[in-house]
């Protein structure tokens, strides 16, 4: 079964502290990992995905095979960072994505 | 092209009454998704299109949804006799397959309330 977990609903930090959002998978195959982020009052949009290993807007996310992870991270929150975000994954090809239920980013100042 | 737009934005209906939804995609697209969202959880995946013909259809799509994509460009998905279990947003996502990345990109969504 294609399953994506996140643990937290809900991270709070400070402003300048390190992120890290969990999220865990599980598919039969390669999967290919994604993060999704929604800002307030904006549409879903892509952050980043294992097979560009980028980092953009600071953040970055390493696809564990052995532990089946994907965690996001980012050495110093800020916080225009305060979001959802969703991890996802889908199989080779481009073919539907499968969500987690979200983690709500909250920076404080 | 200002993205992938989805009408109309709120729909308000009463039980047992039906509803459609548009999505339009990136002009250039080949693939359209729909997905389903309720409070609390990520997108659900529903179907999706690869031109004008329909891939997958997810368990979740009941009989009472129906999806078409006639000409592979404008879609549309069409709830007959709502339920309240029908509330949900409703989301729509295109993407280019067979050239590079095939990054699924979402509109802004069509929220369905059933009274």
């Amino acid at each position: 079964a294609q399953r994506v977990t996140q643990p937290e609903k809900l991270l709070s930090v400070f402003k300048g502290a390190p992120v890290e959002l969990k999220c865990n998978y599980s598919y039969s195959g390669s999967p290919e990992l994604f993060w999704y982020v929604q800002y307030s009052r904006q549409r879903l949009q892509l952050l980043l995905r294992h097979i560009s290993r980028e980092s953009i807007k600071g953040f970055t996310a390493d696809l564990n095979k052995g532990e089946t992870s994907f965690h996001l991270k980012k050495p110093f929150a800020q916080e225009e960072d305060s979001a959802m975000y969703y991890c996802a994954l889908s199989g080779q090809g481009g073919n539907k994505l499968v969500f987690g239920a979200g983690t709500i980013l909250r920076v404080k100042s | 092209d200002t993205g992938v737009s989805q009408d109309p934005r709120h729909k308000i209906t009463k039980r047992g009454q039906n509803v459609t939804f548009r999505c339009d995609p990136i002009s250039e697209h080949n693939r359209l998704y729909w997905y389903r969202q309720t409070l609390g959880q990520g997108p659900e995946f529903l179907t999706y299109f690869q031109n004008e013909a329909q891939l997958e259809k997810s368990r979740l799509l009941s009989d009472r949804f129906s999806a078409e994509r006639p000409k592979g460009s404008f879609s549309t998905l069409e709830i007959q006799r709502t339920e309240q279990g029908d509330s949900a947003m409703y989301l729509c996502a295109s993407s280019l397959f067979g050239q590079g990345n095939h990054e699924q990109y979402f509109g802004p969504g069509t929220r369905l309330t059933v009274t």
